[in-house]
């Protein structure tokens, strides 16, 4: 158990549809970032949270949307789903300083059909 | 923006072989490197890490030194096991910027 907890882990759902996706960064740790990993794109940072404040941006669609409660867990929410949103999204969390490193969950496994 | 390129996989070698993945970076400044582990079916795990130039990062048996004049952090490992089946990837990170990932190298280790 790395300390991040994510759910759900799978989910399958229609297109055009709406997901939350949730996450409960490592005790202590500030900071949570979404990623998200397809096999064509890799690895793509979505959007970073600092103790309820959004604090960076990466290539977030505008259907997406994310925030950052006051117990520090976080969710994603995907909306009018299309097939290619398909993916795995993981969430890490770090303390204040990403030279720790991060700690990540296991990941939602979200399949559009 | 900064960038990290991985060599491509997969990559399939025989237990006991000298394991190499290449990376380089390109970044406004001096980031910090990492090398990132994942496992079939996990999350990424922080293999090691480099904060600054010739530094040398080490975990596991792994090994990666930080070249700033070729912009590199190649992973290397002496003697691969078929336990570090996974996959690979490489980071950086700028303050005020979250982890940079390459693309990730698939690693096969057949006994």
């Amino acid at each position: 158990d790395s300390g991040v907890t994510q759910t759900p882990k799978h989910l399958i759902t229609a297109t055009g549809q709406r997901v939350t996706l949730r996450c409960s960064p490592r005790s202590g740790d500030l900071s949570v970032y979404w990623y998200q990993q397809s096999l064509d794109q890799g690895l793509q940072f979505l959007i970073q949270y600092y103790n309820g404040e959004e604090r960076a941006k990466g290539n977030i669609l505008e259907r997406f949307s994310a925030q950052q409660f006051p117990d520090l867990h976080s969710e994603l929410n995907l909306s009018s789903l299309e097939l290619g949103d398909s993916a795995l999204y993981f969430c890490a969390s770090s303390v204040a300083d990403p030279n720790y490193g991060y700690t990540f969950g296991s990941g939602t496994r979200l399949t559009v059909v | 923006g900064d960038s990290v390129t991985q060599m491509e996989g997969p990559v399939t070698l025989s237990e006991e072989a000298f394991l190499t993945i290449n990376c380089t970076y390109t970044a406004t400044g001096y980031p910090s490197l990492f090398w990132y582990v994942q496992y079939p079916g996990e999350g990424l795990q922080l293999l090691l890490k480099a904060t600054k130039a010739d530094d040398k990062g080490s975990n596991k048996g792994f090994e990666a030194t930080y070249r700033k004049e070729t912009t590199s952090f190649h992973l290397e490992k002496g003697s691969v096991q078929v336990s570090d089946s996974a996959v690979y990837f490489c980071a950086s990170w700028i303050p005020g910027y979250a982890l940079n990932f390459g693309k990730g190298t698939s690693l096969l280790v057949t006994p």
